[in-house]
């Protein structure tokens, strides 16, 4: 059964604490990718990795580190956190998007900025 | 860019049909998925579009055209488990999604 984890479904963390979202994969994808979804905005992309050491910004990357040291690990980093940045964070995992790879995502984080 | 527009809501009755557009505007993509939300959850994939035309996956079909920039995904025999976000998503390197559509099935 694949999966996709992340490290915590609910966190609450005070404004300028660093945080840091942690997802891991069991399917051996080269991509893994972190969303954010809020109301009325849908499904926005954070930061995406196609190999270990890579990354790429997405739509809305300030704001925003990642690190990928692993294949089956992707870390997303609030440097300094926001109240701006309280959402639902959604790591997923797949094989090449431009195959029409699925993507896999895990159960998701929500985050709270006080 | 990618712009792409779906009904935020739409409310449909159990056993019937219901038919959910996605229009974009882009210069090029490599496909065109469909995903399942629910609420609380995560996504799930339902279809995935390359070449123009309807994709038949039991209750649910996807039809896309390129020349008109236009999908749909048509959901059959409705179910109450079918209550869900439905979210349109073009590939190219990477996944960008519509803001999805909030699909309400009435008893």
């Amino acid at each position: 059964d694949v999966k996709v984890t992340q490290s915590s479904r609910y966190l609450v963390k005070r404004t300028g604490e660093k945080v840091f979202l942690e997802c891991v994969q069991d399917m051996d994808h080269e991509n893994m990718f972190w969303y954010r979804q809020d109301p009325g905005l849908g499904l926005r992309l954070i930061y995406f990795s196609y190999d270990v050491k890579m990354k790429e910004k997405g739509d809305i990357p300030e704001g925003y580190s990642v690190s990928r040291e692993k294949k089956e690990r992707f870390s997303l980093i609030l440097e300094s956190a926001s109240t701006n940045q309280t959402s639902m964070y959604l790591c997923a995992s797949g094989g090449a998007v431009t195959s029409g790879n699925e993507q896999f995502f895990g159960p998701g984080t929500r985050l709270t900025v006080l | 860019g990618q712009n792409i527009d779906q009904p935020t809501e739409m409310t449909a009755t159990e056993g019937a049909i219901v038919q959910i557009n996605c229009t974009y505007q882009t210069s090029g993509f490599n496909g065109l998925f469909w995903y399942q939300q629910h609420a609380g959850e995560a996504p799930t994939f339902l279809s995935y579009n390359v070449l123009d035309g309807l994709e038949e996956k039991g209750r649910f079909s996807s039809f896309l055209s390129r020349s008109k920039g236009y999908s749909y995904l048509l959901l059959k025999e409705l179910q109450m488990k079918d209550s869900a976000s439905y979210l349109c998503a073009l590939a190219d390197d990477k996944i960008i999604f519509g803001k999805g559509t909030r699909l309400h099935i009435l008893p």
